[in-house]
Formats: C-alpha cells, structure tokens, sequence
C-alpha cells in the first residue's frame, strides 16, 4: 500500500492552523499513523488508529479519516511544531510511510 | 521509565554483516512486539522488520533473505542481524516498542531511542 503525502513542504507562521494530507493507494480502515521528526532525534508518535493522540500530546494536534484520505491538523502552529511529519499504515504487511512532510517557518 | 537502546552499528564493507542490538528496560519485554525502522540519511522512515509478541517475524521485501530480527527475553535484548549488505543499507536504525491497537499484529511505533548507525561502504 502506497501512502502520498501532500504536501511536501510548507511554510508557516506561529498561530497558524497547518492541514496535512495522507493518501493511502486503497483503504485501511482507519490504521493509520503519525509521527513527528526533528532534525537528529527519533521520530515522535502522535496519533494512532487516524485520530487517536498518544498521551502527552498536545490537544492542537488532531487526526481525521478512514478509508484512503486521511488528515493531520495543528489548529494552532507552534515554535516547538516545526519538523517533518510521517504518515504510516499499519493495515498490512509491507508496512509502510508516507514520504513526509517538512513544516518550515 | 521507558528506555531503548540501540548498538552495534557501524563502517562495513558491501557484502559484509552487521548485528544490531537493543536494549530495553522499563517494561516486560516478553510481552511486547518489537520492530526495528530505519532511515537513509536525508530520507524518509522505512519499515524493516517486526518481531511479535507470540513470537511471529516479519520483513520488508528489500531485506528479506538477508536480515534475521530476533530476541533474547533473558538479556531484554532485541536483535537484527544484517548479513550481504549494500550501499543501499546505510541508514539510521531505531528500534521501536510496538503499540498495538485493533487487531492489527503491528501497531504504532514508539521509538524512543538515538539509532545506531550503519554505513556500508568500500
């Protein structure tokens, strides 16, 4: 299952409201997830089963979707939010992630 | 606390092989599925392997036949030994604490560790 992410990039200010789009080649439920990268760290995880935010994140994030479109939202762009972030289906072996997107100031 | 530590990782040769290890401690590693993710440099995350909790493997099509992912319970140890490695191999690699959700046998990946690093090159 191929994941495309769009888009790529973008460039955003703090306060912002900043939509990422995952879309999955066919349907997977809603096993989706997401991750958030910082340059030289581990990837964070986010969200699980598309919408569900693991503990300790904060509530600006959300997760929507099911099936192949999927979205992850931050209602409210914060200095410490700008990174790249991974989609990744988890419905079925090869397990895969989308090609990310890099959120810039 | 939750800790993972990875090691093993390292300049070799095309052709050559490598074991990874990761070290867990803070929660009972015998119940947990546990996968292993790696990340070329300036790429994006890729999905290598996957040891269950009951004990079942699986591989991404790249490594399959030449990497083997396996665990000692008694040493809270996962492992991944990469054998015939190529260019194609260097990367970054997390190891990951699974989080099961649904009936889904993978889950969420936790990866709460730096990587260890391997780069195969002549």
């Amino acid at each position: 299952i191929q994941l495309t992410q769009s888009p790529s990039s973008l460039s955003a200010s703090v306060g912002d409201r900043v939509t990422i789009s995952c879309r999955a080649s066919r349907s997977i439920s809603t096993y989706l997830n997401w991750y958030q990268q910082k340059p030289g760290k581990a990837p964070k995880f986010l969200i699980y089963a598309a919408s569900t935010l693991q503990s300790g994140v904060p509530s600006r994030f959300s997760g929507s979707g099911s099936g192949t479109d999927f979205t992850l939202t931050i209602s409210s762009l914060q200095p410490e939010d700008f990174a790249t972030y991974y989609c990744q289906q988890t419905y079925t072996s090869p397990l895969t992630f989308g090609g990310g997107t890099k959120v810039e100031i | 606390e939750v800790q993972l530590l990875e090691s093993g990782g390292g300049l070799v040769q095309p052709g050559g092989s490598l074991r990874l290890s990761c070290t867990v401690s803070g929660f009972a590693f015998s119940t947990y599925t546990m996968t292993w993710v790696r990340q070329a440099p300036g790429k994006g995350l890729e999905w290598v392997s996957t040891f269950t909790r009951g004990g079942d493997t699986y591989y991404a099509d790249p490594v399959k036949g030449r990497f083997t992912i396996s665990r000692d319970i008694s040493k809270n140890t996962l492992y991944l030994q990469m054998n015939t490695l190529g260019a194609e191999d260097t990367a970054m690699y997390y190891c990951a604490q699974n989080f099961l959700y649904g009936t889904t046998w993978a889950g969420g990946f936790d990866m709460r560790g730096q990587g260890t690093m391997v780069t195969v090159s002549s």
